[in-house]
């Protein structure tokens, strides 16, 4: 059935550097996924809406310029999260809708 | 503009109780309504969804929810708990079918032998 992947699943990295999160459709085609954050021991919230071939829709608060969504193809959107700092550590989800779950199984980014 | 609250952000039950955990929400049009389960240190695992079909919707692992209109509730029970039902729960509300999501704060379960 139709399932979304995300890679990596956990990922470590220094303050300042940039991280890419991948969400890949497999056995669809995506034209939208949505990508949530969770902070430690709190809830999900939806960061942005990343649509095929065009920018990406960003919710009130979420800083464009850090959070760098691209979705240049129906089966892959990347978030990447640029100048990384200790705040940013959170867990990042991806969504869409012809999924099972409708989740992806989600990335854990630590930032030291 | 929707919302999700629930009540209780942290529930204790003895295995072999009744598992209840409380979920209301605020729509403006019908609502798809989904409960979720977090295990430490993992992702989200649907356990169930309501999608305007029967207002009584049974999920995975024993759990159900009833959709009650009157009440704007979409309360998550089980008959029996079992120690393997200790997680986080997340109740949330979508007004477009799996689009635009907004999670409830969230219910820790704990489950006491």
């Amino acid at each position: 059935g139709a399932v979304v992947s995300q890679h990596p699943s956990r990922v470590i990295c220094k303050s300042g550097t940039s991280v890419k999160i991948e969400c890949r459709s497999l056995d669809f085609q995506a034209t939208t996924m949505f990508w949530y954050r969770q902070f430690p021991k709190k809830s999900l919230m939806l960061m942005a809406t990343s649509n095929e071939g065009s920018k990406a829709t960003y919710e009130q608060g979420v800083e464009k310029d850090k959070f760098l969504i691209n979705h240049a193809s129906l089966t892959l959107s990347t978030l990447t999260v640029t100048s990384a700092h200790p705040e940013d550590s959170s867990f990042y989800i991806c969504s869409a809708p012809e999924t099972r779950d409708l989740f992806g199984p989600g990335t854990r980014l630590t930032v030291l | 503009a929707q919302s999700v609250t629930q009540l209780g952000s942290h529930v204790s039950v003895s295995e072999g109780a009744l598992v209840l955990l409380r979920c209301n929400y605020s729509s403006s049009v019908p609502p798809y309504l989904f409960w979720y389960v977090q295990y430490p240190n993992q992702g989200l695992q649907l356990l169930l969804k309501y999608t305007s079909a029967a207002t009584l919707v049974k999920g995975i692992n024993g759990f159900e929810a009833e959709f009650k209109k009157s009440e704007t509730s979409f309360h998550l029970t089980k008959p029996s708990a079992h120690m393997s039902d200790a997680a986080e729960y997340f109740c949330a509300v979508s007004e477009d079918y799996g689009q635009n999501f907004v999670f409830g704060p969230g219910t820790r379960l704990s489950v006491l032998p």
